[in-house]
Parts: C-alpha cells; sequence; structure tokens
C-alpha cells in the first residue's frame, strides 16, 4: 500500500516554462512534507519542505502547495532551466520519534533548451 | 556544518557473499540514522533506522540488517547476499529534513 504517491513518472517541459510536479498521500497523520532531487548515482538532495500547518511555502524558483483536504501537494519550478533535469521525489514524514520519510516513486524531469 | 559519508561507493560481490556498507555523521551528535535502497527504477525504500546507540528498527523483512556501534556510524550488513539485493543504498541522518550520502551502488552477480 503506497502511502505516498507520484502519478507521473516523467515530465518534459520547455526552458522558461513552469514546471509543475504531482504528489498525493494517504495518510491524513503525516506533518510533514519535502521535495527531493536527485541525479543518477547521486544521493537525493533536499530541495524544500512545507509543514501541515502551512498551504505555500516558497525558495526562489520553487514553491511548494500542499491541499489538506484533498491530501495533495505540487512542487512548482518558474522558470525551469535545463539544470533543473533530475529526478524528483516528494516525501512525507511520519510524526513519531522516528521522523522517518515516506518517499513517492518519483518524477522524471526533463527540460528542454 | 554536517556531513554524510558512506562507503564503498560502487561493489560487485558474488551471492552468498557477505555484505558490510558504512555510513559516517559529522558535526552533530545523535542524530536520527536511517538506510534507504533505490532498486533499479524504483523509488526509495527506507530499509532500517536508528533513533540512537543500539537501537535498530527494520522497515520491511529481508536479507540484510543493520548496526548502530557508534553515535554517529551506522552499518548495513548481510552474510549472504542474494540476487535481489542489487541496488543504490543511501544512508541519511536528520529529523525535520533528513540529509543523504553519496549513496553505495551493489551489484551482486
Amino acid at each position: 500500500d503506497q502511502q505516498v504517491k507520484q502519478n507521473s513518472p516523467s515530465l518534459s517541459v520547455q526552458e522558461g516554462r513552469i514546471s509543475i510536479l504531482n504528489c498525493d498521500y494517504t495518510n491524513s497523520m503525516f506533518d510533514y512534507f519535502l521535495w527531493y532531487k536527485k541525479y543518477p548515482a547521486e544521493g537525493p538532495t533536499f530541495l524544500i519542505s512545507i509543514s501541515s500547518i502551512k498551504d505555500k511555502n516558497e525558495d526562489g524558483r520553487f514553491t511548494v502547495f500542499l491541499n489538506k483536504s484533498a491530501k495533495h501537494l505540487s512542487l512548482h519550478i518558474v522558470p525551469s532551466q535545463p539544470g533543473d533535469s533530475a529526478v524528483y521525489f516528494c516525501a512525507a514524514r511520519v510524526p513519531d520519534s522516528s521522523y522517518k520519510l515516506i518517499f513517492g516513486s518519483g518524477t522524471r524531469l526533463l527540460v528542454r533548451p | 556544518s554536517q556531513t554524510i559519508h558512506q562507503w564503498p561507493a560502487t561493489l560487485v560481490q558474488p551471492v552468498g557473499s557477505p555484505l558490510s556498507l558504512e555510513c559516517t555523521v559529522e558535526g552533530t551528535s545523535n542524530p536520527n540514522l536511517y538506510w534507504y535502497r533505490q532498486a533499479a527504477g524504483r523509488g526509495l525504500q527506507l530499509l532500517f533506522y536508528s533513533v540512537g546507540i543500539g537501537q535498530i528498527s527494520s522497515e520491511v523483512p529481508q536479507n540484510l540488517s543493520a548496526s548502530r556501534p557508534q553515535d554517529r556510524q551506522f552499518i548495513l550488513s548481510s552474510k549472504k547476499l542474494l540476487l535481489s539485493d542489487s541496488g543504490f543504498y543511501l544512508c541519511a541522518w536528520g529529523q525535520y529534513t533528513i540529509y543523504f550520502g553519496e549513496g553505495s551502488w551493489l551489484t551482486v552477480v
């Protein structure tokens, strides 16, 4: 049973346009959500996060939106750049002492020059 | 600042051989530590986590084990590798945000 789902395995966007990556979750107890960017054969790098008490968090070109009623979050990248091409994972934190993250299966973003 | 290192970066092991992947964290004390695995074309699966020395929690039944002999050291082991153990293994630390190491590619042949 996947608690965190990224239903789009891939996304292709023109440079300069907006990239929107989506993520759905099933457990309403998750209290913190994160996005990671991953290049092949490297560890994921933290990108941006949002607490469950907020609905938007912005950091430069990256904005994460959270819709708790729909159990849905999205990552917006504006404007998209070729260097943004990577696999993006969303993750949800379990609200206990483990602080463990449950990850989605990832979305591969390709930004075309 | 905090850093995390894991090694070896790449290894090819025959079926039935043992495994030891090591991870250390610097610049923090009593971190939560994690081992994740990414199988080919798949997402990140949590294998083990530890909230303190000697405290290990397993997330999925498998052929692997983990140990935390020191506060900032986390080891992933196997006595006999299976073909299905092949994958990209990631050590991580943190609490509110989790930070990952560089990863270790394991190919079991």
